[in-house]
């Protein structure tokens, strides 16, 4: 079964630093897109950004470049997502996505459960 | 590119036609993309390449469109349906999506 799952709720501080991840299986990990979207708390999607584990090749939307790290381990078959600052407007449910053609972004048909993260101090 | 997605919120009765509209800032390809979300959950791919249903969707759902202007309609409202709509286009970097459209029921 081809899924991608999250790592568990955060809970922390303004200034503080967080890694959530995420890791796929049941497919090779190296050929599909993953893409991170936000979704704060009662609002719509927003797109972050996508990373080709295959060579790397990361593209950040211009609201979260910047603010935000995107990386990829193809040894464990898991892509992350990274702030070396948490703001309390990072406060968000974050989900990871993958494509359904492997080096094609045309739409997410996999996602992940879903990582809640809550900024506050 | 934005998407001004319409309307934002929907009143309709099981068994209604539903149309959402999603128009885009300026023209974009066929890569163009439905999802539905239910509180709690994470998206759910519905249609994709602006007109193919993705695997295991209702047939009552379908996508059409081209160039800026572009449309999910639910050919016959079912109480599973209710929930929040949104479109993304994937033609350009940033990917983006739309504001959404709740569909509740009437």
């Amino acid at each position: 079964e081809v899924q991608l799952v999250q790592s568990g709720a955060e809970a922390k501080k303004p200034g503080e630093s967080l890694k959530i991840s995420c890791q796929g299986s049941g497919y090779t990990f190296a050929s599909y897109w993953i893409g991170w979207v936000r979704q704060m708390p009662g609002k719509g999607l927003e797109w972050m950004g996508i990373i080709y584990p295959r060579d790397s090749d990361t593209k950040y939307s211009p609201s979260f470049q910047g603010h935000v790290t995107i990386s990829a381990d193809r040894s464990t078959s898991t892509a992350y997502l990274q702030w070396s600052s948490l703001k309390a407007s990072d406060t968000a449910m974050y989900y990871c996505a993958r494509p359904a053609v492997p080096g094609i972004v045309n739409g997410f048909n996999i996602w992940g459960q879903g990582t809640m993260v809550a900024v506050s101090s | 590119i934005q998407l001004t997605q319409s309307p934002s919120f929907l009143s309709a009765s099981v068994g209604d036609r539903v149309t959402i509209t999603c128009r885009a800032s300026q023209g974009i390809s066929s890569y163009f993309a439905w999802y539905q979300q239910k509180p709690g959950k994470a998206p759910n791919l519905l249609i994709y390449d602006v007109s193919t249903l993705q695997s295991g969707v209702p047939s009552r759902f379908s996508g059409s469109g081209s160039g800026t202007d572009f449309t999910l309609t639910i050919s016959s409202l079912q109480p599973e349906d209710f929930a929040t709509y949104y479109c993304q286009q994937l033609h350009i970097y940033p990917l983006t999506f739309g504001g959404g459209t709740k569909v509740e029921i009437k």
